[in-house]
């Protein structure tokens, strides 16, 4: 069935460090990728996404890499600062589909 | 510019009682998604509807009920609540096809 597998569970990262989150998934269907992001006491909100047709994209300090013979994926944030600190999800999803499945979530935490 | 709206933001419900979540999209999307969120377990798809007239099960469906009353509304019914639906719940929508949810900021449900 459909599973995505993250880690890790939690992160601590001095300012300015990168930080990097994986993700595996086992449909080998899926072929989008949106990363969220988490704040306390608010709604997911997508930071990110990412198409099977794309090895990697970028957004200022934040980019995604796609690794479809491996089946998974990754989060880099670099020059990490203390309001990226948050709950990151990945998940995946297939253009048949209508849904979209979540990763079990990472809390980053931003040591200033 | 409201997005996706969640009423009500909290609620606690004895077991037995019953309650519904309202979702209200101002965006025009044709899917709209319910999810829970519980502690290291990220979010699970409760129900979805991918258009208006229409609605499937997610991975746990038991114990819930949905009306898509129109393209703007989605509700999400407990007719019987459980301590095990004590949770965070989330509405999401989106246009259509592969591409990333808007999500509402929550409602936090206990039942005692």
């Amino acid at each position: 069935g459909e599973n995505v597998e993250q880690h890790p569970s939690t992160l601590s990262v001095q300012e300015g460090d990168s930080a990097v989150i994986k993700c595996t998934y086992s449909d080998s269907a899926s072929n989008y990728f949106p990363w969220y992001k988490q704040e306390l006491g608010k709604g997911p909100q997508l930071i990110i996404d990412i198409r099977s047709n794309v090895g990697e994209k970028k957004d200022q300090r934040i980019a995604v890499t796609l690794n479809k013979t491996a089946k998974h994926f990754s989060l880099h944030i670099t020059e990490t600062q203390p309001e990226d600190s948050a709950v990151y999800f990945c998940a995946e999803g297939e253009d048949s589909s209508y849904k979209l499945i979540f990763g079990s979530g990472t809390r980053l935490l931003v040591r200033p | 510019n409201a997005g996706v709206t969640q009423t009500p933001k909290f609620q606690v419900l004895k077991t037995g009682q019953s309650m519904t979540l309202q979702c209200a999209q101002d965006m025009n999307h044709n899917s709209m998604y319910w999810y829970r969120q519980d502690p290291g377990m990220g979010l699970r798809l409760i129900y979805y509807s991918a258009s208006e007239g229409t609605t499937d099960k997610g991975e746990v469906p038991n114990g819930y009920n949905v009306s898509r009353l129109n393209k703007r509304e989605f509700s999400l019914r407990l007719e019987s609540a459980a301590p095990s639906q004590t949770s965070v719940y989330f509405c999401a929508s989106r246009v259509t096809g592969m591409d990333g949810y808007t999500f509402g900021s929550g409602t936090r449900l206990t039942v005692v």
